[in-house]
């Protein structure tokens, strides 16, 4: 089945504990994003890869740092999160060329930081 | 920078009861208008892409038209199982990186 994955689905952790939120498609797309979703600001987009090592910031990517050494997979990683960075996170793909804005979305990540 | 505005916040319709969602756009040259389903606890689901005005997409009991200024989603007859937060989404050909400026949604309830 065509999908992506996120892990954790759920997380509660501390301010400054480094965590990472792991992202795989098996499509093998070449673009993958990710994107928060608040309440009042809709979905924003953290960080984006147009390919293997390729990245680039999004609207809102303090905080957050990510990499592409894999095609299939596109982590988020905080190095130090803090209380702001409690949000729905979720990860998304999409294969290239005219349809590279169909987007495939993961099934979120709730993250709650103390 | 490109502002997306989706109206109504909510909207509540009796199966079968016919209606429009509004979806009002600025953006430096239109790139692409996406529609999006979301579900509770899911993540977005892809539902259309429109391009340029005057050019329309239907699925089953959805249709998304688009003009220079504004698209809609129109939703006809619908059921129950429609019950979802409606989101639009922008890219212009200004915008790096593929990224999409999305609206606050619609959230629409169908009753039975």
């Amino acid at each position: 089945e065509a999908q992506v994955t996120q892990n954790p689905r759920y997380l509660i952790t501390v301010t400054g504990k480094k965590l990472t939120v792991t992202c795989s498609q098996n499509m093998n797309h070449e673009y993958m994003s990710w994107y928060r979703q608040d309440p009042g600001l809709g979905l924003r987009q953290i960080y984006y890869s147009m390919n293997v090592e390729v990245t680039d910031k999004g609207d809102v990517p303090e905080g957050y740092k990510v990499s592409r050494k894999e095609k299939r997979n596109f982590p988020l990683i905080l190095e130090s999160p803090s209380p702001n960075q409690t949000s729905l996170y979720f990860c998304a793909s999409s294969p290239g060329d005219r349809l590279y804005n169909e987007q495939f979305f993961g099934p979120g990540t709730r993250l709650t930081v103390l | 920078e490109d502002q997306v505005t989706q109206s109504p916040e909510a909207l509540r319709l009796q199966e079968g009861e016919s209606s429009s969602l509004n979806c009002s756009y600025t953006v430096s040259g239109l790139r692409g208008l996406f529609w999006y389903r979301q579900d509770p606890g899911k993540g977005p689901e892809f539902l259309f892409t429109l391009y340029s005005a005057g050019e329309e997409k239907e699925k089953e009991r959805l249709k998304a038209t688009l003009t220079k200024k504004e698209s809609f989603l129109h939703i006809t007859a619908p059921k129950p199982e429609d019950s979802a937060t409606y989101l639009c989404a922008v890219q212009g050909w200004e915008t790096s990186g593929s990224r999409l400026t999305f609206g606050e949604g619609t959230q629409l309830t169908v009753n039975p």
